[in-house]
């Protein structure tokens, strides 16, 4: 059973839009939350994270939001960038988990 | 300058075959970890390993073998290389060990094709 699930596979907007990526959480033991961006034949690369202290968490063009009530979790890009395109990860971690990663969303950015 | 680099970047073997993965951290991380990306795009931790001793080990077939000659390399070896071992596998590092939370940094994958 997937701990840590990313419902939309894929998400489509116009360049200078919001992207709005989310991941939902199972296990109430994590409490430390990561973004990873993707880019094809590379390595997943860190973007952001928060902690279960915390519901807000913001760099620059990226905000991460945490509902711990909601076991969720969002990641706001704004304005969003073709350079942006890419497939972003959630992962959670806490308890004896290590780094649960969920599928990933493919977002891409049009101009 | 690459923080975790990985060699090779594509592997092509016959089933059978035993081959090996080798992944590099200058970052003075004191862990280091082997992850699978499958076919269904999920990405699992196999191994943790901490100042070159073994942390984790999820359920993962005893052909896999991590070999850490120290806190800067972790290598995995495979032994009779099998068809559902084809898989992108990625190396990261972190600072801190498993209980803490950190960020972890992501080589570049190893495509392993098994044929």
């Amino acid at each position: 059973d997937q701990q840590v699930k990313q419902n939309s596979p894929s998400l489509s907007v116009q360049e200078g839009r919001i992207s709005i990526l989310n991941c939902d959480y199972t296990n109430s033991m994590f409490d430390y939350f990561l973004w990873y961006k993707k880019y094809p034949a590379e390595g997943p690369t860190f973007l952001i994270s928060i902690s279960s202290i915390k519901d807000k968490n913001e760099d620059g063009r990226f905000t991460v939001f945490l509902n711990k009530s909601a076991k969720h979790l969002s990641l706001h890009i704004v304005p969003s960038q073709p350079g942006d395109s890419a497939v972003y990860f959630c992962a959670c971690e806490g308890g004896s988990e290590k780094l649960v990663f969920g599928k990933g969303t493919k977002l891409t950015v049009n101009p | 300058d690459t923080a975790v680099s990985q060699t090779p970047k594509y592997l092509v073997t016959q089933m059978g075959n035993d081959k090996s993965i080798k992944c590099e951290q200058n970052l003075g991380h004191d862990t280091m970890y082997w992850y699978k990306q499958d076919s269904k795009k999920f990405l699992k931790i196999m191994f943790s390993y901490n100042n070159k001793e073994l942390i984790i080990n999820e359920t993962v077939p005893n052909r896999f073998s991590p070999k850490s000659p120290d806190k800067a390399h972790l290598n995995l070896h495979i032994n009779s290389l099998e068809l559902g071992d084809s898989a992108v596998y990625f190396c990261a590092s972190s600072q801190a060990s498993v209980g803490i939370a950190d960020t972890q940094y992501f080589g570049p994958g190893t495509r392993l094709t098994v044929l």
